[in-house]
């Protein structure tokens, strides 16, 4: 299976909104999860979220900021994430499957004013 | 702090075998499946070992998963320099209802 394709990302200055998308190119899409992952410089992996065909799941520390959609028709998937501060500069990863079997490339993310 | 516990770091060298540790609870680790990543440096993480002990295709047996209660552990056997890497482990937390990681492993091979 090909990894998802990430689109997006950059230098945003705090309280922008972060958009970042995430392209399926073959293979099924509506039976798998798809999630979003980000790991800060120096730092592990947190979990964002992830959309599903039964709904979503958000890590609750990030919940009030975070959206995540599937648009099924296209095969992709996005993250939506409000009120950026720097502690939200990170790369940012998509990932297919139950487990975040695959990953996306990366997208590196600033916020800096 | 994350909510799995791993060494920050191991080391051991070429040809030999390590054994890295993920400890849990019961919300996560003792309930569900534990998953493992190699991050190579300046690479995305990949799948390494899935549902405890699964291994994708392409990933060499010398890899290996197991779980066990509350804990979970990552083999690597017949070590190479090419393993040198930072490894986590993942599992979903029903608590949280979060996929929780751990704080990850650097290895070192010596």
């Amino acid at each position: 299976q090909v990894p998802p394709r990430q689109l997006g990302g950059g230098l945003l200055k705090p309280s922008e909104t972060l958009s970042l998308t995430c392209a399926v190119d073959g293979g099924p899409f509506t039976t798998f999860h798809w999630g979003w992952i980000r790991q800060p410089p120096g730092k592990g992996l947190e979990w964002i979220g992830e959309v599903h065909q039964g709904g979503g799941e958000y890590n609750p520390s990030l919940q009030s900021r975070v959206t995540i959609s599937a648009d099924m028709s296209r095969k992709q998937f996005s993250l939506t994430m409000t009120s950026l501060t720097a502690a939200d500069t990170a790369i940012y990863y998509c990932a297919r499957g139950y487990g975040m079997t695959s990953w996306g490339q990366g997208t590196k993310v600033t916020v800096s004013s | 702090q994350s909510v799995l516990t791993q060494p920050p770091s191991a080391s051991e060298t070429p040809g030999q075998r390590v054994s890295i540790s993920c400890s849990g609870s019961n919300s996560n680790v003792g309930s569900y499946q534990v998953f493992w990543y190699q991050q190579l440096s300046g690479t995305a993480p990949k799948l390494l070992i899935q549902n405890d002990n699964r291994r994708p295709s392409g990933v060499p047996d010398r890899f290996s998963g197991s779980r066990s209660g509350t804990s979970a552990s990552l083999a690597i056997s017949g070590l190479r320099s090419e393993d040198e890497a930072d490894y986590y482990c993942s599992s979903w937390d029903d608590s949280l209802s979060a996929w929780v990681f751990g704080g990850g492993t650097k290895l070192t091979v010596l």
